[in-house]
């Protein structure tokens, strides 16, 4: 299958900080989602970005399909952040194969 | 109204009991999912149903049984649990091929522990 490598695994920022979350796929994907994970367990949707940019908010993301990475922006974070990131890959449409997730802490 | 809804929230069992898991979505979305995340946070597909078909089963042994009745409803049945089947089961639905924004929506999750 598909491997998956999120980086980096864990990232403890300031309030206001900027910071930028990668994601490593080892093949070809027609379909790479990025989730946020809350302290309370929901699972939310934040992109569907195959290729290209695309951004909502704060947050942005880019994905290089030919180089097999995507990227995640969170600027000027915020407490409500926090919680686990992941990315997921899929090549085709009912699979999707997740990394093992960047821990965000932000700070007060 | 929410989206993809899971109950129970939280199930509590015995070793070598039978229990089901209830998602419905009202996304009127095609293709429902079933994923598992384990005690290190790793999430991982179990099943895949598109318009009540059975697409993909994700080496997951027998005594999970899916069932789609119809294409807003995918329910999973356990049986004979085991210690390792505690985790956080989570559903998801998808639009069908061919829609643009292709992401997922998922249910709050049912945490199932085993003592």
């Amino acid at each position: 299958g598909i491997q998956v490598e999120q980086s980096p695994p864990d990232l403890i920022l300031q309030e206001g900080a900027n910071s930028t979350l990668r994601c490593n796929f080892s093949d070809s994907v027609n379909n790479l989602q990025w989730f946020h994970q809350n302290p309370w367990g929901q699972l939310i949707n934040l992109f569907y970005i195959p290729s290209g940019t695309k951004q909502n908010g704060r947050l942005s993301a880019t994905t290089v399909a030919t180089e097999r990475y995507s990227l995640l922006y969170i600027s000027s974070s915020q407490t409500t952040d926090s919680g686990v990131y992941f990315c997921a890959v899929g090549s085709n449409d009912y699979k999707l194969s997740f990394g093992a997730g960047t821990t965000v802490t932000v700070r007060a | 109204d929410t989206a993809v809804s899971q109950t129970p929230k939280y199930l509590v069992t015995q070793m070598g009991n039978d229990k089901s898991i209830k998602c419905e979505q009202n996304l009127g979305h095609d293709t429902m999912y079933w994923y598992k995340q384990d005690s290190k946070k790793f999430l991982k597909i179990m099943f895949s149903y598109n318009n009540k078909e059975l697409i993909i089963n994700e080496t997951v042994p027998n005594r999970f049984s899916p069932k789609s009745p119809d294409k807003a409803h995918l329910n999973l049945h356990i049986n004979s649990l085991e210690l390792g089947d505690s985790a956080v089961y989570f559903c998801a639905s998808s639009p069908g091929q061919g829609v643009k924004d292709y992401g997922y929506t998922f249910g709050s999750g049912t945490r199932l522990t085993v003592v």
